[in-house]
């Protein structure tokens, strides 16, 4: 399972700090997203990239933040903004940020609140 | 917006069974349905997927069928084996969607009973 790794596994936050998410590919793609996943509401975007240097809110970007300096690296960063950080977050990247574009998702980072 | 649901969010079948997951989506203007199949503590991975411009689409045990005038389409898995036992997403995108931007729904925890 190479392509596309998030890190860490497992983050934990204390009320009021920023977190940050890391996620890299070797694969070459030029679109990376960030989804949220709760129990019961499937994947909901967060942002999304389709070329380096820029990236676009997706349907629920309150109170996160990310970057996009590098093809490879798309890190997300939870501010204390984010009332309800708890769960697990997927990146993915996809080759050219098509509509019909297969999407490779990373293994997740669970993030949980002290 | 695209608006996507999913149901039934549990299902529960005998091994050698069939199963069916159903999603119906609110935008006329999507064109492009996939599934994904995401095993417990594993990436979500894609399984099969449909363009608006067939009905319907097989790969071995698996099925997907859309009907357009009723704007629903679902995932057919027959002869289901234990292997199947994981959670499926559906997802939706309308045609004018840039970035690659999924509309997915809730989620349904498939579980096969050997």
């Amino acid at each position: 399972d190479g392509g596309i790794t998030q890190s860490p596994k497992y983050l934990f936050r204390k009320e009021g700090q920023n977190v940050t998410l890391s996620c890299e590919q070797n694969l070459n793609h030029d679109a990376m997203y960030w989804y949220r996943q709760d129990p019961g509401q499937g994947l909901r975007l967060i942002y999304y990239s389709q070329i380096v240097n820029d990236f676009q809110k997706g349907d629920i970007a309150e109170g996160y933040s990310v970057s996009r300096e590098k093809k490879e690296s798309f890190p997300l960063t939870v501010t204390s903004a984010q009332k309800n950080p708890t769960a697990f977050y997927l990146c993915a990247s996809s080759p050219n940020g098509a509509t019909n574009e297969k999407l490779f998702f990373g293994s997740g980072t669970q993030l949980s609140v002290l | 917006g695209e608006n996507v649901e999913q149901h039934p969010s549990t299902l529960s079948v005998q091994e050698g069974d069939s199963a069916v997951i159903k999603c119906t989506y609110s935008d006329s203007a999507s064109n492009y349905f996939p599934w994904y199949k995401q095993e417990l503590g594993k990436r979500p991975q894609l399984i099969i997927d449909i363009r608006s411009n067939v009905g319907e689409k097989k790969d071995q045990r698996i099925a997907v069928t859309l009907n357009k005038t009723a704007k629903h389409f679902s995932l057919h898995i027959t002869e289901t084996q234990p292997e199947d036992s994981a959670v499926y997403f559906c997802a939706a995108t309308p045609f004018y969607n840039q970035g690659g931007k999924l509309i997915f729904g809730q989620g349904t925890e498939l579980s096969v009973k050997p």
